[in-house]
Parts: C-alpha cells; structure tokens; sequence
C-alpha cells in the first residue's frame, strides 16, 4: 500500500469513446504527476501538478486532458486516443515539486486502444 | 530530452552474490538522482534520492553512490536474495523534470 490509488486497474476502448483515468493519495502531498509507459521504453512524464496548478505539460496531445480539482485528486481524461496510446500510465505524488523528494508511484492503469 | 542511460538491460544472478549496475546521466542541469524498485504487477518504490557529489546512501544491503562530475550512480545489492527480483529504475531531475531510464531487471535464481 503505497498511498496511492489509480482506478481503474485495466481499460480497454475504442478509439472514439471517452474516458477518465482517475488517481488519488492520501499521503498529504501537494504535487502530481502523469506518467506513460510504453513497452521498451523509458518512463515518460507528462503533466505536473504543484498545489493543484499545471507546472508542466510535457508536449502531450490535446487528447489527452487532465484535471486536478485538489491536491489529493488527478485526472486524466481520454478523448479519441489512438492505438499508440495503448500504454501504462502511472500517477505518482510528492512533496511540492522540488526534484529532491521521492516520488510515490500508484499501480497504474493499462490501458488498450482497440 | 535528457538521455539516461542504464546497463546492463537485465542481469541474473545466484542467490547470495553480490551485484551492481549502473546509471549514466548528463552531469549538466543536474539537481538530483532518484532510484526506485519495480517488482511486477506492483508500483515503483523509492529506494534513495542524493544530490551531492561523492554522496552515498544504503538501506539494509542496498546502497548507492553518485558521482555528478562526470555523471553515473552505481547501485550495489550485497547477497542477492529471491525476493530483490526487480526492475531497478533510475531518473536524473533537472530541478523541475525527471527523466528515467529504461531499468535494469534483476532476476535472483534460488
């Protein structure tokens, strides 16, 4: 139990649906980050969140939008994805974004574009 | 985009040996070296965070070193045992990004 849920665990979908990646903590933490994992490659960071504002935005499509209503909720909304989306993604929390605190991983969603 | 590089891609070994890999990261635009444990089908754990040249860190019997000079951390696991099968991930921080490498996966034969 790291602190850190995602739901859900496993989602399959067509490219035309819409859908919500949803992560939460409960370790007091004031920044939130998106993650991508896709096979062979590394880690990929795609948003930041400090204090429920977006720090960064890692070039990431317009397809995929995220949401931070508070410091312990994230979202990721999904859009009209396309097979290559077909990944883990990973939340993660920490202490405000300073780059020396460790960062907490939930278990993250796999997700299949079909 | 920050290239971290780790070797070697995957490793066996037998319990009770020691091991060691390596991370490799731009010694520009450093702030911090972040280590994490991945087992399978869970969620990455964070091991040790150092920022300082020559700084060491150890839990139990894994321990890490940083050289930011010329830019590698080593991790060391001193008697393997079953259970440090893992995927080891390394991520440089650059202060306001972190860019992870690809891991190292550690596989402990009984």
């Amino acid at each position: 139990e790291t602190g850190v849920t995602q739901t859900p665990r496993h989602l399959v979908m067509g490219m035309t649906n819409k859908k919500s990646l949803k992560c939460e903590q409960h370790l007091g933490h004031n920044a939130m980050y998106w993650y991508k994992q896709s096979a062979k490659k590394p880690l990929e960071l795609m948003f930041v969140y400090n204090f429920k504002e977006q720090t960064e935005n890692n070039s990431v499509p317009s397809r995929f939008s995220p949401e931070c209503p508070n410091s312990s909720h994230l979202f990721l909304h999904l859009h009209t994805l396309q097979p290559e989306d077909s990944a883990l993604y990973l939340c993660a929390s920490s202490q405000p974004n300073l780059g020396d605190q460790p960062q907490h991983f939930g278990d993250g969603t796999r997700l299949s574009i079909l | 985009i920050l290239n971290v590089e780790q070797s070697p891609q995957s490793l066996h070994v037998q319990e009770g040996d020691s091991t060691n890999f390596t991370c490799s990261f731009p010694s520009s635009n450093f702030y911090a070296l972040h280590w994490y444990r991945w087992e399978t089908a869970k969620s990455p754990e964070a091991l040790f965070v150092m920022t300082l040249n020559g700084d060491e860190k150890k839990k139990g019997r894994i321990s890490a070193t940083l050289n930011t000079k010329e830019g590698y951390s080593y991790l060391y696991i001193k008697g393997s045992q079953p259970e440090d099968s893992a995927t080891y991930l390394c991520a440089s921080n650059t202060g306001n990004q972190f860019y992870f490498g690809t891991g190292t996966s550690l596989t402990v034969i009984p």
